[in-house]
């Protein structure tokens, strides 16, 4: 059974350039969440999709935009970046429609730096 | 005022002693509570969920006030593979939706020493 996927493990990029991190949910499950982890700091939450629909956001700039696929899969876009936006993403995937004891399960991550 | 508050520490302990880490939390309508690990440069991973009554899993216990919006965890006979950031996690949202979005505290570390 596989578990949560990011791609790519670590990525390097300049002021003002825009990524793309992916993310593979586990198998069954069909929400994926995006959190920010600064370094020191607890996760922060981005925002949530299901249904191919953001469903919640966090307070965090119109520069950061996702999507869903069909297949549950997501990316999470980030334009004109800023040297602020170095940290780790993380990305979570559970099971919507559950109790309040659904779990999100986390990927690896995907190590943001900008210089 | 923070979502959810924790002590960064470092709590610096040796093996086997007992461990008490503490949690606060604002927003009196959260619903769901939980304790995820973490290790250095690696993702969160579920410890345990806390429930109102109290729960335990093998050397740790989980114990939530509502009346006070206070979350703690206890760890007994700590061992050197303990040695970790514990996240304080809550979830404000009302739980029909399913939708979860958890509000993390900064983090405990924990450094268990022979």
């Amino acid at each position: 059974d596989a578990g949560v996927t990011q791609s790519p493990t670590h990525l390097i990029k300049t002021r003002g350039q825009q990524v793309t991190l992916r993310c593979s949910p586990k198998s069954g499950h069909d929400t994926v969440s995006w959190y920010q982890q600064a370094l020191g700091q607890g996760p922060q939450f981005i925002f949530q999709y299901y249904e191919e629909e953001e469903r919640q956001r966090g307070n965090f700039p119109d520069r950061f935009s996702g999507h869903q696929f069909p297949n549950y899969s997501s990316e999470l876009n980030v334009n004109a970046l800023l040297l602020g936006d170095s940290a780790l993403y993380l990305c979570a995937s559970s099971l919507a429609g559950l109790t309040a004891k659904n779990i999100q399960y986390f990927g690896a991550g995907t190590r943001l730096s900008v210089l | 005022r923070k979502e959810v508050e924790q002590d960064p520490g470092p709590f610096n302990v040796p093996e086997g002693a007992t461990v008490a880490f503490n949690c606060t939390y604002s927003n009196s309508a959260s619903q769901s509570f939980f304790w995820y690990r973490q290790d250095c440069r690696k993702e969160p991973k579920l410890l345990m969920s806390v429930y109102s009554s109290g729960n335990e899993d093998g050397r740790f216990t989980a114990q939530l006030n509502r009346a006070s919006q206070y979350i703690s965890l206890l760890i007994r006979d700590s061992k050197l593979s303990d040695s970790a950031t514990y996240l304080c996690v809550v979830n404000p949202r009302g739980t029909d939706t399913g939708f979860q979005k958890l509000v993390f505290g900064t983090g405990t570390r924990l450094l268990v020493s022979p």
